[in-house]
């Protein structure tokens, strides 16, 4: 099946400083990606939407000058979060629709990336 | 507005008994439906999807659903818990169109006791 690669699954950095998350679609082209964060034991909620070759869609209240993202590709966007702050910190996680007759409505999902600002 | 809810925000039960969480939605057009199951510090896994037809759909780890369009509903079923089965559930939503993202309910926690 469709598979969603995430790097890093874990990073700790420091406060003031940026980072990086890749979101791979490894067998399938994904025209769209989406990216979502997760507090803890709580739902996950839509930040953007990353089309190839486009700016992303932000949802309201995502700030898309620190939230970064890049959709170079069909099979890879990023999210970077620019001067990450502690409460920056949280779980990301991207996922993937198929493209063109893949297009099922089904997002697959990278397995996170657990973000830590100190 | 298009929103997933989850009622029940933890339920614990029995192991080896039976289990119904439950999940509402409320969306403009036919939506596609899924249940996802997250461990602690993990990502999701989907458990199962509706897409159209059959409206009891089977997913994996003897999971099933049913889609009632009547009740807005797609509530998550298992005959049998185990105790692995102790994780967050999660109900989505999403629109058949391309380019759209799945809406999430807030989830459900599942605690199994013995």
């Amino acid at each position: 099946g469709a598979v969603v690669s995430q790097h890093p699954s874990r990073v700790i950095c420091k406060s003031g400083t940026s980072v990086k998350i890749e979101c791979r679609s490894l067998d399938f082209q994904a025209t769209t990606m989406f990216w979502y964060r997760q507090f803890p034991k709580q739902s996950l909620m839509l930040m953007a939407t990353s089309n190839e070759g486009s700016k992303a869609t932000y949802e309201q209240g995502v700030e898309k000058d620190k939230f970064l993202i890049n959709h170079a590709s069909l099979t890879l966007s990023t999210l970077t979060v620019t001067s990450a702050h502690p409460e920056d910190s949280s779980f990301y996680i991207c996922s993937a629709r198929g493209f063109r007759g893949q297009n099922t409505g089904e997002l697959f999902f990278g397995e996170g990336s657990r973000l830590t600002v100190l | 507005a298009q929103s997933v809810t989850q009622p029940d925000i933890h339920i614990t039960v029995s192991e080896g008994a039976s289990l119904e969480l439950r999940c509402n939605y409320s969306y403009g057009a036919t939506p596609y439906l899924f249940w996802y199951v997250q461990s602690p510090g993990q990502g999701l896994q989907l458990l199962l999807k509706y897409f159209s037809g059959d409206t009891l759909v089977q997913g994996i780890k003897g999971f099933e659903a049913e889609f009632k369009r009547s009740q807005s509903s797609f509530n998550l079923r298992k005959p049998s818990v185990h105790w692995s089965d102790a994780a967050e559930y999660f109900c989505a939503v999403g629109a058949h169109q391309a380019g759209t993202a799945l809406i999430f309910g807030k989830g459900t926690t599942l605690s199994v006791s013995s």
